[in-house]
């Protein structure tokens, strides 16, 4: 499985942007970069998704590089709620089929956080 | 509306006894997974089904048996339970890119 590198911890502001970058220098052409993140004592919790183009919905937006090799998870503004363990993982997805080869591997992810 | 329910919340219990988790998705998903994250924090998949059907098996001792009656269930029998067990049991279940989390168990063995 292609690995993914992100720093252990970050922090920021409340109301300020946030952003978590995320290496997968060995990304292959079939693997989506997928965010999850874990608030605490909670599941962890499906955040956004890209393929090769940026990528926004209601709680972040995915910036990914032209070459893919990176990519960052941005926070247009946190808030004290976002303080939890982000994590970047690579996936691939045979035609959206859940296969063996296809399943979340979740690394340590970064721990973000967020200041009053 | 609960999207992924597990019961119970909470499981303490002895070496050697067996015991399961309940996990009930009404999300009409057609894949369910059970994942273990230990007190170290990591996540790791145990088992995955797709359509009643098991598509994902990691390296898991076969005193831990998945069950899936129907589409919306996918339960966790643990026979024999060790110490090492002791950890967060999370349900999750997909369809395409997203996964839907449980709240978790956290099982104690003493």
């Amino acid at each position: 499985d292609a690995k993914t590198t992100q720093p252990n911890s970050m922090e920021s502001n409340e109301e300020e942007p946030v952003h978590l970058p995320c290496n997968h220098s060995t990304i292959s052409g079939t693997d989506y970069i997928h965010w999850y993140r874990q608030l605490p004592s909670q599941g962890p919790e499906y955040v956004i998704h890209g393929l090769t183009s940026n990528v926004n919905n209601r709680m972040a937006s995915l910036a990914i590089a032209e070459d893919r090799k990176s990519s960052t998870l941005i926070l247009h503004r946190a808030t004290l709620r976002d303080a939890a363990v982000y994590y970047c993982i690579l996936r691939g997805l045979n035609l959206g089929v859940e296969t063996s080869g296809s399943r979340l591997t979740f690394g340590e992810g970064t721990q973000l956080t967020v200041n009053p | 509306d609960t999207a992924v329910s597990q019961t119970p919340k909470y499981l303490v219990t002895q070496m050697g006894n067996d015991k399961s988790i309940k996990c009930e998705q009404n999300l009409g998903h057609d894949t369910m997974y059970w994942y273990k994250q230990d007190s170290k924090k990591f996540l790791k998949i145990m088992f995955s089904y797709n359509n009643k059907e098991l598509i994902i098996n990691e390296t898991v001792p076969n005193r831990f048996s998945p069950k899936s009656p129907d589409k919306a269930h996918l339960n966790l029998h643990i026979n024999s339970l060790e110490l090492g067990d002791s950890a967060v049991y999370f349900c999750a279940s997909s369809f395409y890119h997203e996964q839907y989390f449980g709240p978790g168990t956290r099982l104690t063995v003493t």
